[in-house]
């Protein structure tokens, strides 16, 4: 059962653009995590929105919850080549369970 | 430092021979889990554990074991693997209650 559906799945972007991921559900959650993940190692947490409609700044990094905390969106300003990644959401519906998105893999081109 | 140890990072083995993937956390952390990342699929749950001789099947256990005998420590164990085991594999483990989740480095297991 995937619960989350993340897209784009495949990004490629030249250094300095703007760009948007999506995480979506159907399923309601009482939290959700962004994480980011580096060739050869494990995802890495960038943050955790709890509220309906919360927003949340990291830098050049926007994260937004879903009015209904069933979706989120990543929103990344001026990209820079350190951002490439896999970017993953997570949602957590009962505090026991996680489930991951499919992912998106972003390239950004020096 | 915090961190979660998985060992090996490597794996390459034949059908059938049962393997164990150990997994440590030093950070007094009560739940840990087991994923596994395959293409196109993104990181599924095998099996969670709240606690120390509390664990629960995620979304695809069949095939796996594991145990917690002790706080620090979660193997994964596959008793006859199958090259439909081949995959990217990854320990972690968070705060009770807490949605922060600190992964291992992945071990990468070939069946063949």
């Amino acid at each position: 059962t995937q619960l989350l559906e993340q897209s784009p799945q495949f990004l490629s972007i030249q250094e300095g653009e703007n760009l948007t991921v999506y995480c979506n559900s159907s399923s309601v959650f009482s939290s959700l995590q962004w994480y980011r993940q580096e060739p050869g190692e494990g995802p890495v947490l960038l943050v955790t929105v709890v509220t309906g409609g919360e927003v949340k700044k990291l830098k050049r990094l926007t994260f937004q919850f879903g009015d209904a905390r069933k979706d989120s969106s990543l929103h990344i300003t001026a990209a820079q080549p350190g951002d490439t990644g896999l970017y993953l959401c997570a949602g957590d519906n009962t505090g026991n369970q996680f489930y991951f998105g499919t992912g998106t893999s972003l390239t950004v081109i020096p | 430092e915090a961190q979660v140890t998985q060992n090996p990072r490597y794996l390459i083995t034949v059908t059938g021979k049962k393997l164990t993937v150990t997994c440590s956390q030093n950070m007094n952390h009560e739940y840990m889990s087991w994923y596994r990342q395959d293409p196109g699929l993104g990181l599924r749950q095998i099996y969670y554990s709240m606690n120390v001789e509390v664990t629960d099947k995620g979304d695809v256990p069949e095939g796996y074991k594991v145990s917690r005998k002790e706080k620090r420590n979660f193997p994964l164990i596959l008793e006859s693997p199958s090259p439909n085991q081949t995959s990217l594999y990854f320990c972690a483990s968070s705060q009770r209650g807490k949605t922060e989740a600190f992964f291992g480095q992945g071990t990468r297991l070939t069946v063949v």
